[in-house]
């Protein structure tokens, strides 16, 4: 079946380690994002890819880097640098520019010890 | 940026009762999407919908974009309809991300 694959599900970090977050699709989406979920809270923009090579800065995407190497692989690296990384982080991808039809992969749980 | 808000933030349901969920958006869209978040973080998508009427089973959505909201329904609740539902909007296609709301809180009692 197609979908969105994100791993690990629960990741634990310590203070100063870079970690990587992957995501894998298989749907042949050409647009990739990554959202910061907190508690009792929406959704938040991180970043996103339209294409291979190119992704473009969300809203909070200060302490967060991405890479777009291959259509169907869209990972982001937790820095150092990000001082509040505990959070619930979703993958998403859609279609094409016309219709943003999205689909999210389970999440990972990151958590600062 | 557009700003998306959502009522009621909780709501607490029996099992069998109907409710509408609201979403309000502050500028014109040209993406508006549901989801449903259960009690383990998946999202799946329910509706992709700026504009007009959709019904898929008990639940059906209605955008009026020219008043700048969005209404979801669901009849006939069942304890797995339980969760978060979200929505989120765009005012271009969707491809450069779409902004959420903070959610509407529901639980169906047994």
């Amino acid at each position: 079946d197609g979908g969105i694959t994100q791993s690990p599900k629960y990741l634990f970090r310590k203070e100063g380690q870079n970690v990587t977050l992957s995501c894998e699709q298989n749907l042949n989406h050409d647009a990739m994002y990554w959202y910061r979920q907190d508690p009792g809270q929406g959704l938040r923009l991180i970043y996103y890819s339209q294409i291979v090579n190119d992704f473009q800065k969300g809203d909070i995407a200060e302490g967060y880097s991405v890479s777009r190497e291959k259509k169907e692989s869209f990972p982001l690296t937790v820095t150092s640098a990000q001082k509040n990384p505990t959070a619930f982080y979703l993958c998403a991808s859609s279609p094409d520019r016309e219709w943003g039809g999205y689909t999210f992969g389970s999440g990972t749980r990151l958590t600062v010890v | 940026g557009i700003q998306v808000e959502q009522s009621p933030p909780d709501l607490i349901l029996q099992e069998g009762a109907n409710s509408t969920l609201r979403c309000n958006f502050s500028d014109s869209v040209n993406n508006l999407q549901w989801f449903h978040q259960n009690p383990w973080g998946q999202l799946i998508n329910l509706f992709y919908i700026p504009s007009g009427t959709k019904q898929n089973g008990r639940l059906s959505a209605t955008t009026v974009a020219t008043e700048r909201y969005s209404l979801l329904y669901i009849s006939s609740s069942q304890t797995t309809d339980s969760g978060v539902y979200f929505c989120a909007v765009a005012s271009g296609g969707g491809a450069d991300g779409l902004t959420f709301g903070k959610g509407t809180h529901l639980i169906i009692q047994p």
